[in-house]
C-alpha cells in the first residue's frame, strides 16, 4: 500500500519541451489535487479534480493541463516548459471516513533551463 | 478564494522553550485545520489537525487552538527539542473549492541546544 505513488522524483528540461508528471494513488479516493512548492512561498494549488473525469484549476493553472481519466491517476502536463515552472511540485489526495486527511506523494522536483 | 497567513516567518528558539506559530483565514466557510512539518527535500508531515467544531487540541507537546469568530488558528510546541526544527506550514480546507488545502507560507523553527 503506497498511498500516493509520484514520477518521475526529478527531471531537468529544456525551455519548450514538454513533459508530463503521474500521480497514482492506491486508495481508492475521490479528491486528488496537485500543488507546486517554491522557496518562501509555501504550496500553492494548481489544479484539482473532485471525482474522475472532473477537474479545476486553482490558484496557479496558467501553463499547465490536467488529466482525471479514471479514479486512480491524476496527471499534470507542461506543454511548454518555462524557467518560471522551475519548482517542486506535489500530488495529494484527501482520505474520507475515519481516517480523514490528505495524503501526499513524495514530489517531483523540476527544473527547466 | 481563500487566503490563509502564517506568522512569524522565522522563529529561533532555546531547547526547552515553547514556540507559537499563528494563523488566520479568511474564508469562513473553511471547516478543517491541518498544520505540517516539512524537513529539507521531504514531503509534508501531518503534525496535528483540527476541526471547526473543535476549539483545541493537544497531542504531547504540540496543540493547536482555534478561533472561529477570528478567523485564526495557532500552533503551540512546548519543550521543544532541537529535533523540532523545521518549516511548519499552517493550512485551511475549504469545501469552496472542492476541500483543497490551501497553504500559509510556512515558517521556519529553529531550536539551539
Amino acid at each position: 500500500n503506497a498511498g500516493v505513488t509520484q514520477t518521475p522524483k526529478f527531471q531537468v528540461l529544456k525551455t519548450g519541451q514538454s513533459m508530463t508528471l503521474q500521480c497514482a494513488q492506491d486508495m481508492n479516493h475521490n479528491s486528488m489535487y496537485w500543488y507546486r512548492q517554491d522557496p518562501g512561498m509555501g504550496l500553492r494549488l494548481i489544479y484539482y479534480s473532485a471525482s474522475e473525469g472532473t477537474t479545476d484549476k486553482g490558484e496557479v493553472p496558467n501553463g499547465y493541463n490536467v488529466s482525471r481519466l479514471n479514479k486512480r491517476e491524476f496527471s499534470l502536463r507542461l506543454e511548454s516548459a518555462a524557467p518560471s515552472q522551475t519548482s517542486v511540485y506535489f500530488c495529494a489526495l484527501r482520505r474520507q471516513g475515519m481516517n480523514y486527511g490528505y495524503t501526499f506523494g513524495s514530489g517531483t522536483r523540476l527544473t527547466v533551463v | 478564494g481563500e487566503n490563509v497567513e502564517q506568522h512569524p516567518s522565522t522563529l529561533s528558539v532555546q531547547e526547552g522553550d515553547s514556540a507559537v506559530i499563528k494563523c488566520t483565514y479568511s474564508d469562513s466557510a473553511s471547516n478543517y485545520f491541518p498544520w505540517y512539518k516539512q524537513e529539507l527535500g521531504k514531503r509534508p508531515q501531518l503534525i496535528i489537525d483540527i476541526r471547526s467544531n473543535v476549539g483545541e487540541k493537544k497531542d504531547q507537546r504540540i496543540a493547536v487552538t482555534l478561533n472561529k469568530t477570528a478567523k485564526h488558528f495557532s500552533l503551540h510546541i512546548t519543550e521543544t527539542q532541537p529535533e523540532d526544527s523545521a518549516v511548519y506550514f499552517c493550512a485551511a480546507s475549504n469545501p469552496n473549492s472542492g476541500y483543497a488545502l490551501n497553504f500559509g507560507k510556512g515558517t521556519s523553527l529553529l531550536v539551539t541546544p
